[in-house]
């Protein structure tokens, strides 16, 4: 079975500050990929990190990075000198080369406040 | 490039109702999906098309709802009739074939009241 869970429904950040954000998952396959999406109010998913499994190193995008802890199945998103653009909801994901099938966590909602 | 559109953005029907959602993938990309949003929740995949052919439609309630994507091109999504619980926010996304990150429209919110 493949399944993404994130167990923080919310988060609130002071803005230049750091968050992370929290995800586990779980699949029988040895190939897959793991995402952060961020779906702002527009509603419109964008695609802010990917990670591939048989990487040791941690992905990097500007100020958003990774900790990917294979053998906990675990796959935190860290955003540094948070923005208050990066007010949204933020969703792990999960995909298995073998279907190509998406699986998404229940996300988690991101306050930057001034 | 144009992204994925899809229309239209919003929708209210009472229940027993039918509706149609359209979209129109990223030129070029093979893959289509349809996914359902609840509030409060992940999206759920309901279908995923390669070209004109079906390639998962495991999660469909398909006493309700059809898909169609009949030249491999644009698609549409179909409900019929409508329940309360359908209300959700319907994303469209597209992929090259074996591309990793799918591109996602802006979705469709419907209201079944």
């Amino acid at each position: 079975a493949q399944t993404v869970t994130q167990s923080q429904p919310e988060m609130s950040v002071q803005e230049a500050e750091t968050v992370t954000l929290s995800c586990t998952y779980d699949t029988s396959e040895s190939n897959y990929y793991l995402f952060w999406y961020k779906q702002p109010p527009s509603r419109q998913m964008i695609l802010v990190i990917r990670q591939e499994a048989y990487k040791q190193q941690n992905a990097t995008e500007n100020r958003f990075s990774v900790n990917f802890q294979k053998a906990a199945k675990s796959f935190s998103l860290k955003i540094s000198d948070s923005q208050l653009g990066d007010t949204a909801m933020y969703f792990c994901a999960s995909l298995n080369t073998g279907g190509f099938k998406t699986i998404f966590g229940a996300g988690t909602r991101l306050f930057v406040k001034a | 490039e144009a992204g994925v559109a899809q229309s239209p953005r919003y929708k209210i029907i009472e229940k027993r109702q039918s509706v149609a959602f359209w979209c129109n993938p990223i030129s070029g990309h093979a893959t289509l999906y349809w996914y359902q949003q609840i509030l409060g929740q992940g999206p759920k995949l309901l279908i995923q098309f390669q070209n004109n052919g079906v390639v998962d439609d495991s999660q469909l309630p398909k006493d309700r709802f059809s898909a169609e994507r009949l030249k491999g091109v644009d698609s549409t999504l179909k409900i019929q009739p409508a329940k309360l619980e359908d209300s959700a926010v319907y994303l469209c996304a597209s992929s090259k074939i074996g591309q990793l990150e799918a591109f996602f429209g802006q979705g469709t919110r419907l209201t079944v009241v």
